[in-house]
């Protein structure tokens, strides 16, 4: 079976600071992993995926994230937030039957200035 | 290009009624999920379809059903509401066989009282 758990469900920066949002995952399969990010009233919108190759996976704004398999982590980073970067974001693990997405609880990101 | 557009946006029901609920996918596009997304927590899969048949299900009662049309436009429906059903409900439209890209409506949120 398939899990995801995040790690802090509320994570603060400042603008201009690192930005890192902890992913674990758990698959009886090869994992294809994500990291989606929804602002208010709206729906999910991907950020990055890793499926199969690099490790370092880049995405759209300038997040990225780091396949772990020793550490079963995916975790999402941004070397300097910015404002508009405050949102829900969720981990998700595809299913073994590959039908269904399976997200985390969600990280809620502030950025102050 | 067209994206994932729901309706209604909001939504008020009752304890016992039955609730239909719509999603328009995007251009090209032929699977459609929906999700549930209660109150601080992630999106949970409800079901998926493909060819306008259901080809995979989480664990949610019998009682959530839906419909694929030629157009692969979608309908959710949820008989005997109970309270937990007030959610959320996310719509996504994919390509059969790249279901990890999934593109998202802003969803209908369903209060039941």
């Amino acid at each position: 079976a398939q899990s995801v758990t995040q790690l802090g469900s509320h994570v603060s920066v400042s603008e201009g600071a690192l930005v890192l949002l902890r992913c674990n995952y758990s698959s009886s399969v090869p994992p294809y992993l994500f990291w989606y990010v929804q602002y208010p009233n709206q729906g999910l919108q991907l950020l990055l995926k890793y499926t199969t190759g690099a490790t370092l996976v880049k995405g759209i704004n300038g997040f990225e994230a780091e396949f772990k398999k020793s550490e079963t982590s995916f975790h999402l980073t941004k070397p300097s937030a910015h404002m508009s970067d405050a949102a829900e974001y969720f981990c998700a693990v595809r299913a073994s039957d590959r039908t269904a997405l399976i997200f985390g609880k969600g990280t809620t990101l502030s950025v102050s200035s | 290009e067209t994206g994932v557009t729901q309706s209604p946006t909001h939504l008020i029901k009752t304890r016992g009624q039955q609730v239909t609920l719509r999603c328009s996918s995007q251009s090209g596009h032929n699977t459609v999920s929906w999700y549930q997304q209660a109150l601080g927590q992630g999106p949970q899969f409800i079901f998926q379809y493909y060819r306008e048949e259901e080809n995979g299900r989480g664990n949610f009662p019998p009682r959530f059903s839906g419909l694929q049309f030629p157009n692969y436009s979608s309908e959710l429906n949820v008989n005997a509401l109970e309270l937990d059903d007030s959610a959320l409900y996310l719509c996504a439209s994919s390509v059969q066989g790249n279901n990890e890209k999934l593109f998202f409506g802003s969803g209908t949120q369903l209060s039941v009282l």
